[in-house]
């Protein structure tokens, strides 16, 4: 079974929807994090927690929100969707700082925005 | 501000053939550095990482990676390449809650 899991996997919308991507953890990590994927530009933060009443903007914020429903739980919502927006998007997962650790990726969500 | 480098968008090698991918970063203190792999449709598997100690570092798969303060690179190695290999690598440095990524090296390999 999967430890990260994103839903939904492939979505296709319109210019102006409210969009949310979903991602869940069985790790029992504290720290959650969401990037996009464009091509050519790697991978960029745009929020990160650190538990349910810590998030943080990352590198690339305007235009998305989130929420963190749980330790397990944390969504990323695309209030009013663009074209530019369109990307490959993933959750990640870690430890607590006081671990040596890794972030762990979830297997991605291509969402397409018409 | 901390950034990392991949000069080399796309490589090609031969099944067999050893591997080398460049991976150079910026970063104020002794750094956290990662590579990851990612194959198509997939999320990203670390291959290997390294925070301190022997600059010489193990990881799954055969690969090993260096790091080199000197020349601000941690470049990453395999001797022989399989047909699996074949996937997009990325390298990232930073403290664990705030990586940075390169914009990636494609691995093609042909027989």
């Amino acid at each position: 079974d999967a430890d990260v899991t994103q839903t939904p996997r492939n979505r296709i919308t319109k210019t102006g929807k409210r969009i949310m991507l979903e991602c869940s953890q069985t790790k029992g990590h504290d720290r959650m994090y969401w990037y996009r994927q464009d091509p050519g530009l790697g991978l960029r933060l745009i929020y990160y927690s650190f538990d349910v009443k810590d998030i943080n903007k990352g590198e690339i914020s305007d235009g998305y929100s989130v929420s963190r429903q749980a330790q397990a739980k944390f969504s990323l919502s695309l209030e009013s969707a663009i074209p530019n927006q369109t990307a490959l998007y993933f959750c990640a997962t870690s430890g607590g700082a006081a671990l040596v650790n890794e972030q762990f990726f979830g297997p991605g969500t291509r969402l397409t925005v018409l | 501000a901390q950034s990392v480098t991949q000069p080399d968008i796309h490589i090609t090698v031969s099944e067999g053939a050893s591997l080398e991918l460049r991976c150079n970063y910026s970063y104020g203190a002794t750094p956290y550095l990662f590579w990851y792999v990612q194959s198509p449709g997939q999320g990203l598997q670390l291959l290997l990482k390294y925070f301190s100690g022997d600059t010489l570092v193990q990881g799954i798969k055969g690969f090993e990676a260096e790091f080199k303060r000197s020349q601000s690179s941690f470049n990453l190695r395999k001797p022989s390449v399989h047909w699996s290999d074949a996937a997009e690598y990325f390298c990232a440095v930073g403290p664990l809650e705030k990586l940075t990524f390169g914009t990636g090296t494609r691995l093609t390999i042909i027989p």
